[in-house]
């Protein structure tokens, strides 16, 4: 069973900051990962990552894949308030659905 | 990415009846999912929607109790059947675009569903 571990659960930093958040993953096929940010209901897409030591990078967030040790990091720096949400990482195994498994979630809370 | 609108937003539904909701892409898409979001828990898959044919269920998920429907390319409805409070969710919508690497999955704003 394909499984996603997101670390640390929750993390409260003040404005300017800079945090990392952690993904692991065992997945049968491993297709992608994506990282997606959650404020109210619908989860946002942020990256989709599907080749290792290639950093993705949008603003202030960034994110890289390390398929031989099977994790993946999400960086976010300068942070503001408005990057207080629920981050997500998933993962896509190879396979006729396209099915995504979902971590838990790292709630982030950015302090003024 | 898609536009994806869902409907009701949000619900306060009574134990053992049935809701319906709607999802409507501002295009036509070939992957069409729909995940459910417990309350402080991670999304799980219930089903595939398949244009034209049965919906793909994940273990765990049953037709009788989320009977789903995908009469085009832009347009689902899952039905949350017979509710107790244990269907207290959010329920989302999404869509996916592939590329030759991989498939990129968007999400509807979701519908928050109580039972009481």
């Amino acid at each position: 069973e394909d499984k996603v571990v997101q670390s640390p659960l929750s993390l409260v930093v003040h404005e300017g900051d800079t945090v990392t958040l952690n993904c692991s993953y065992e997945v049968t096929n491993f297709r992608s990962l994506l990282w997606y940010k959650q404020e109210k209901k619908a989860p946002t897409f942020l990256f989709m990552l599907t080749s290792s030591g290639i950093e993705k990078k949008s603003g202030r967030l960034s994110s890289i894949l390390d398929k031989k040790e099977l994790f993946s990091i999400l960086n976010i720096t300068a942070t503001q308030t408005g990057d207080s949400a629920i981050y997500l990482c998933a993962v896509e195994g190879r396979g006729a659905n396209s099915k995504l498994t979902f971590g838990k979630g790292i709630t982030l809370s950015v302090r003024p | 990415s898609a536009v994806i609108s869902q409907k009701p937003s949000r619900d306060i539904c009574q134990r053992g009846t049935s809701l319906t909701i709607q999802c409507q892409v501002d295009s036509q898409v070939t992957m069409m999912f729909w995940y459910r979001q417990q309350p402080g828990q991670s999304l799980t898959l219930i089903a595939t929607a398949n244009q034209g044919s049965e919906a793909t269920y994940e273990s765990g998920f049953v037709i009788d109790k989320f009977p789903i429907s995908r009469p085009n390319l832009t347009f689902s409805t899952l039905t949350v059947s017979n509710m107790s409070p244990e269907d207290s969710s959010i329920y989302l919508c999404s869509v996916g675009y592939g590329t030759g690497s991989g498939n990129t999955i968007y999400f509807g704003e979701g519908s928050w569903l109580t039972v009481v």
